[in-house]
Parts: C-alpha cells; sequence; structure tokens
C-alpha cells in the first residue's frame, strides 16, 4: 500500500531559525516527489518538485532533498520568517497510469516572534 | 488567470440536507480532482475527471456522494443527505495532461453540518 508519512507532525521555532521537515515514503514505483505549503484557510501551494534523478532543489529559503534509495526527503527551511507558519504536506506521485497521489499528513510549523 | 474558483466557500447546513459544491478549473487544464481535508485524516482525495469523465471515484466515501463534471469548466460535488460527519473543507484542484503532480488548489469550501 501506497504510503507517505511525515515527521514531526508539529513543530514550534522561533523566527530566524532554521528547521527541517522530513517525509517518508513507500510509493512504487516512483515518478516524483512535492512539498507543498497550505496557509491557514487556504488550498495547498507546490514549492518544489523532485524527481528519481534529483537529490537537492531550492526555492528561496526552502530546500529540499531526496534520496530515492531509502525512499526520503526532506525540506529545509532556512532563516524562518513568521510567514512561514503553515502546514507542509508531502505528496508523493507514483508513475502507474492512474497512480494518482499520495498525500502525507502535513507537519504544522509555526514560527514565533 | 483567476485560479480554481470554488463556491461557495463557507457553508452551513442541517444533517440531512442536500449539499452542492462547484469548480470552476484553470482555463486549460483536462484534469480535475475533488479532496477532502479533515483534522483526522489530513487531505483525501475523493474522485478525479480527465477530459469530463471520471476516472477514478473509489475515494468517494459512499452514495450519498457524487460528483459531476457536464463541461470543461465546471464541476460539482453534491452530498445527499449530508451527514455531522461530512463536517470538512473540500478543495478542487485542476491540472494538465503531463503534469499531475503540479496540481493548483482552489481556496477550498468549508462545509459544517449540523
Amino acid at each position: 500500500k501506497n504510503q507517505v508519512e511525515q515527521s514531526p507532525q508539529s513543530l514550534i521555532i522561533l523566527e530566524g531559525k532554521n528547521c527541517t521537515l522530513q517525509c517518508n515514503y513507500t510509493v512504487s514505483p516512483f515518478s516524483n516527489l512535492r512539498w507543498y505549503k497550505q496557509d491557514t484557510g487556504r488550498g495547498p501551494v507546490s514549492l518544489t518538485i523532485m524527481t528519481f534523478s534529483e537529490n537537492t532543489k531550492s526555492n528561496g529559503r526552502y530546500t529540499a532533498t531526496l534520496d530515492a534509495d531509502t525512499k526520503q526527503s526532506s525540506l529545509h527551511i532556512t532563516a524562518s520568517q513568521l510567514s512561514d507558519s503553515a502546514s507542509y504536506i508531502c505528496v508523493v506521485s507514483g508513475s502507474n497510469a492512474g497512480n494518482m497521489l499520495t498525500f502525507g499528513g502535513g507537519t504544522r510549523l509555526m514560527v514565533k516572534p | 488567470d483567476a485560479g480554481v474558483i470554488q463556491s461557495p466557500r463557507h457553508e452551513v447546513t442541517e444533517m440531512g440536507q442536500e449539499v452542492t459544491l462547484r469548480c470552476k478549473p484553470i482555463s486549460g487544464h483536462d484534469y480535475l480532482f475533488w479532496y477532502r481535508q479533515t483534522m483526522m485524516r489530513g487531505l483525501e482525495l475523493l474522485i478525479y475527471f480527465n477530459n469530463n469523465v471520471p476516472i477514478d471515484d473509489s475515494g468517494m466515501p459512499e452514495d450519498r456522494f457524487s460528483a459531476k463534471m457536464p463541461n470543461a469548466s465546471f464541476s460539482t460535488l453534491k452530498i445527499q443527505p449530508s451527514e455531522p460527519r461530512d463536517s470538512a473543507v473540500y478543495f478542487c484542484a485542476s491540472t494538465r495532461t503531463g503534469r499531475v503532480g503540479e496540481q493548483y488548489f482552489g481556496p477550498g469550501t468549508r462545509l459544517t453540518v449540523t
């Protein structure tokens, strides 16, 4: 069964600090992995996408890594800002036809001043 | 582009009533997805369409739920009769062929069934 597990479930950090969110998956065959940011009361918005051959990808202060061998991904946020407070959802796509998306439960991040 | 449009943004209804949620996908997108999000279960895919045709409705919880896509620019999700456990945020998302992982989500409809 395809699964995506995220940790921690929630995290509180001080503004300016760094943090790392984890994502483990069992989706097979694997196509790509995305990190979405969901602000309270809004729909998720894609931050990064990573395919099998990519190890790391950055989007501003967000850096995602992927280890396809161990089926793990991380999202590192540098110099956090108050606006980073949101849920971060790891989403994995399978490459089989009709194998849509498997969503992680998300990590709820709160950045405090 | 206005993005994915959903209506209403909030819906409060009594148990047993019919609820209809509406979605307008981004123009040119040929995939449309309906999701439900709760604190307990996170995001769950209910059903998705490709070129207005339902492809996979295995996520629809039960027969009380139905979805239609009469044309490329409009879809509905109907719950009849509604129950308190249907209370959730319902998202519609769209994308185009070849970019299924890159879905654009609407703002969601927060449904409360009392």
